[in-house]
């Protein structure tokens, strides 16, 4: 079945404890990105990868890292979350980047204590 | 920064209407338009991608047309059901940017039985 897979689903934390969230899709997609959807705002872009090796910034890319060394997997990173990061994290993946449809993952939903 | 308007932000139908939402973008900015639909506790579907002027898209009961010079896209819901109840979201993807696609807070719509 074709998918993108994130885990966890669900993940609480302290301040300060670097955490990572796994992404993983089984599409051989070129483009994946990462979203966080806060209340009474859109999704809203962190980074994305157009391919392995190639990241770039999305609009909210403070306090996070991804890397993009197989095609498949593009984990996000927070080296040191703060409260601030508390949110609903999707991934997301599509064969390229621009006119054709996103699969998103389940969601992550994180909260930092 | 662009801005993707979505109205209205929620609505409430019977079961048996037929209701539509907008999304509105700036025209100059325009490269392709993704509809969403997004049920609680899921993650985001694709339900179209369009890039052409005049563009009409329907599957099933759902329709979307798309008008690029003056910049919205109406999505349709003929005869609502309460499986409809969700999230709808716009996404312009910015023929400055290229790649992020820029989502719409949502319309959000609950059909009752």
């Amino acid at each position: 079945e074709a998918q993108v897979t994130q885990n966890p689903r669900y993940l609480i934390t302290v301040t300060g404890k670097k955490l990572t969230v796994t992404c993983s899709q089984n599409m051989n997609h070129e483009y994946m990105s990462w979203y966080r959807q806060d209340p009474g705002l859109g999704l809203r872009q962190i980074y994305y990868s157009m391919n392995v090796e190639v990241t770039d910034k999305g609009d909210v890319p403070e306090g996070y890292k991804v890397s993009r060394k197989e095609k498949r997997n593009f984990p996000l990173i927070l080296e040191s979350p703060s409260p601030n990061q508390t949110s609903l994290y999707f991934c997301a993946s599509s064969p390229g980047a621009v006119n054709t449809e996103a699969f998103f993952g389940q969601g992550t939903r994180l909260t930092v204590v | 920064i662009l801005n993707v308007e979505q109205s209205p932000q929620s609505l409430h139908v019977q079961e048996g209407d037929s209701t539509n939402f907008t999304c509105s973008f700036p025209s100059s900015n325009f490269y392709a338009l993704h509809w969403y639909r997004w049920e609680t506790a899921k993650s985001p579907e694709a339900l179209f991608v369009m890039t052409l002027n005049g563009d009409e898209k329907k599957k099933g009961r759902i329709s979307a047309t798309l008008n690029t010079k003056e910049g919205y896209s109406y999505l349709y819901i003929k005869g609502s059901q309460p499986e409809d109840s969700a999230t709808y979201l716009c996404a312009l993807t910015d023929n400055q940017a290229g790649t992020a696609l820029i989502f719409g807070k949502g319309t959000t719509l609950s059909v009752s039985s």
